[in-house]
């Protein structure tokens, strides 16, 4: 158990309103990351952090934005929803420069209708 | 650009038998890593077994082993007598060096996984 939760699980949202997921984590792990997942395409990187107000784009980071402020929190947010963003979400930690193995927090379901 | 191709969208198996789960990846870096992951119909990622590209050995955890050929590129997952709790969708991923150092992981499309009584 890598220590990694996410809220909300599961949301519904409109089309243009503004969305907050968050991941926490209790392990003080550095590096931080988040990943959508769609049939068909696996998962995929949207954002990534290295540190508190360390962060960079992935592949996928149109429409998203996130912010580190704490070591433990890790925040995206979709700022105008869209259909396209219909996915499950996964934050995910590596717990040092030792390894490059990635543990995931359970996920969150988000549906914009 | 770095990819990881799984061509079995589904597979099926008879519990106790082996089962093997193709990968094959494309990379120009010497040193990279291999994953797999485990998605159980729960939907969480489960971390199963690692492979360095600089192993020699092909890497094992229990009943998960990782039939790695370098100059095939391929990284195959192997489980041994199958269980019915190994149905599921299971992932390829590779390490991808990013600027700066740090790195992310590139992921295939998945192979379902049914395990038969």
């Amino acid at each position: 158990d890598a220590g990694i939760t996410q809220s909300p699980r599961h949301k519904v949202t409109e089309t243009g309103t503004p969305v907050t997921l968050r991941c926490h984590q209790t392990e003080n792990h550095r590096y931080m990351y988040w990943y959508r997942q769609d049939p068909g395409h696996g998962l995929r990187l949207i954002h990534y952090s290295y540190g508190v107000k360390d962060t960079d784009k992935g592949e996928v980071s149109d429409g998203y934005s996130v912010s580190r402020s704490k070591t433990e929190d890790f925040l995206l947010t979709l700022e105008s929803a869209t259909s396209s963003q219909t996915s499950v979400y996964f934050c995910a930690i590596r717990p040092g420069q030792g390894t490059d193995t990635q543990y995931f927090g359970p996920g969150t379901r988000l549906t914009v209708l | 650009a770095q990819k990881i191709t799984q061509t079995q969208p589904g597979m099926f198996v008879q519990e106790k038998e082996a089962v093997t789960l193709d990968c094959t990846y494309d990379t120009s870096d010497q040193s990279y890593g291999l994953f797999w992951y485990k998605q159980p119909s729960s939907g969480e990622m489960i971390f199963l077994i690692y492979q360095g590209s600089y192993d020699e050995q092909n890497a094992t955890e229990g009943r998960y082993s990782l039939n790695f050929q370098k100059a095939r590129k391929s990284a195959n997952l192997v489980i041994s007598a199958s269980q019915l709790g190994d149905s599921a969708m299971y992932f390829c991923a590779m390490r991808e060096t990013l600027s700066g150092g740090y790195n992310k992981l590139i992921f295939g499309a998945g192979t379902r996984l049914a395990v038969h009584p």
